[in-house]
């Protein structure tokens, strides 16, 4: 258990919805991260927040958003869902901004599949 | 542009014998190489590092050599065991002011047969 929470486990869902993933990071870490593990992918990185900053941007689409809230869990939106979405999306954190070794601690992934 | 590369998606070796898993990378600002395994239906799990001024970390059963004028580096397990079964990813990051950025390899599926 690496102290990671991450909800939904599934979701099923139909091109053109929105949907809402939940993060909560590990006790004492600051920094939470969102990657997409999509088939065939290694893990993309979306985006980075630190004690309720965005930090870093990576490969994530305008139709996607995330945020970052004072008691530090976070939540990815996904808007105008496309058949590509389909993906697994797993949710990191970190002490503090990666500086010391980069090592994360991940959640279990929520696996997003749209129909 | 896929800056690390795991370029055998797959691995099978016997119980006992050593499993030697490889990541190519590209760029040369990489200042950190983790890999990370990950069983189904979990989230990755860190397993080991190495600094980019080393050239080999050692923990356990695993070790992590780095070959920097080759860009590449290379996880060996030894003696595998059939619960090292799993995927393996390669992760390097690199630093962009105060910000520090993990970049992932595809992975590797690794398969010890009993």
């Amino acid at each position: 258990d690496s102290g990671v929470t991450q909800t939904p486990k599934h979701l099923i869902t139909a091109t053109g919805q929105r949907v809402t993933l939940r993060c909560s990071p590990r006790s004492g870490d600051l920094s939470v991260y969102w990657y997409q593990q999509s088939l065939d992918q290694g893990l993309q990185f979306l985006i980075q927040y630190y004690n309720g900053e965005e930090r870093a941007k990576g490969n994530i689409l305008e139709r996607f958003s995330a945020q970052q809230f004072p008691d530090l869990h976070s939540e990815l939106n996904l808007s105008s869902l496309e058949l590509g979405d389909s993906a697994l999306y797993f949710c990191a954190s970190s002490v503090g901004v990666g500086r010391e070794t980069g090592e994360l601690f991940f959640g279990e992934g929520s696996r997003l599949t749209v129909l | 542009d896929q800056q690390v590369k795991q370029n055998s998606p797959s691995l099978s070796v016997q119980e006992g014998r050593i499993s030697i898993l490889n990541c190519d990378y590209t760029n040369s600002m990489f200042d950190y190489f983790l890999w990370y395994k990950k069983y189904p239906a979990e989230g990755p799990t860190f397993l080991i590092s190495i600094s980019s001024i080393k050239d080999k970390n050692e923990d356990g059963r695993f070790t992590v050599f780095l070959n920097k004028s080759a860009k590449h580096l290379s996880l060996h397990i030894v003696p595998s065991q059939p619960g090292d079964s799993a995927v393996y990813f390669c992760a390097a990051r690199v630093a962009r002011g105060s910000n520090y950025k993990l970049t992932f390899g595809k992975g590797t599926l690794l398969t010890v047969n009993p």
